[in-house]
């Protein structure tokens, strides 16, 4: 069936230097997708999204690329910072009228000082 | 921006019991509110869609008589865990998706254990 995956379970990254997460999606009737971040015990957290028509879109210190020919997704931070050490989901949005968001399976980030 | 309560955020209950979930956005309407479950370390899983007046939409797999869904208003959805028993332990989390927009936002979570 259709499912939205992770690369990497894991990433370690030193301060300061920038993150890249990766996901890939196989639904390709996909038009709108999001990644979030949770910390430990709270429910996820909105960090930045992308409709199917573009390729790039920026935020405050993230990025998020879309390539609709592989059907890949990542997230790009900016100067990781320890404050973004959390699990981070990609999350794919089927349209139509039972439209729903499929989460991927997650990686953690982890910041090292 | 906009908030969805979820409440309570943490609950131990008796096996056997039932236990009920609140999820209320609380500036912005939602017609629809979507329930996820989440195991430690796992990803967020899709229980059912719920719809303001009309029954919930199950996804395969979920007891639709084990877990219960309302959506009396457009402002709120509840969730009952029948006859909790310790597999049903797990977080719970909702989102409401903003009529206005489409955007989708969570709650904080629930956390069920069950004893």
């Amino acid at each position: 069936g259709e499912s939205v995956g992770l690369h990497l379970p894991t990433l370690s990254v030193q301060e300061g230097d920038n993150s890249i997460i990766n996901c890939a999606y196989s639904n390709s009737a996909s038009d709108y997708f999001i990644w979030y971040k949770q910390e430990s015990g709270k429910g996820p957290q909105f960090i930045i999204d992308i409709r199917s028509n573009m390729d790039k879109r920026q935020g405050q210190r993230v990025t998020v690329l879309l390539n609709k020919t592989v059907k890949h997704l990542s997230l790009q931070i900016a100067a990781t910072q320890p404050g973004d050490s959390a699990v981070y989901f990609c999350a794919e949005n089927t349209p139509g009228a039972n439209s729903k968001l499929t989460f991927g399976k997650g990686i953690t980030l982890s910041v090292r000082p | 921006g906009a908030v969805v309560s979820q409440h309570p955020s943490r609950v131990i209950c008796k096996s056997g019991t039932s236990v009920k979930i609140e999820c209320r956005s609380l500036d912005f309407q939602a017609t629809t509110m979507f329930w996820y479950r989440q195991f430690p370390k796992k990803s967020l899983m899709l229980m059912a869609t719920s719809n303001e007046g009309s029954k919930a939409t199950y996804e395969q797999g979920v007891e639709k008589d084990k877990f219960l869904i309302n959506h009396a208003s457009l402002t709120l959805s509840t969730l009952t865990v029948t006859s909790a028993h310790p597999e049903d332990s797990s977080f719970y989390i909702c989102s409401a998706r903003d009529s206005r927009d489409g955007k989708l936002f969570f709650g904080s979570g629930t956390q069920l254990s069950v004893l």
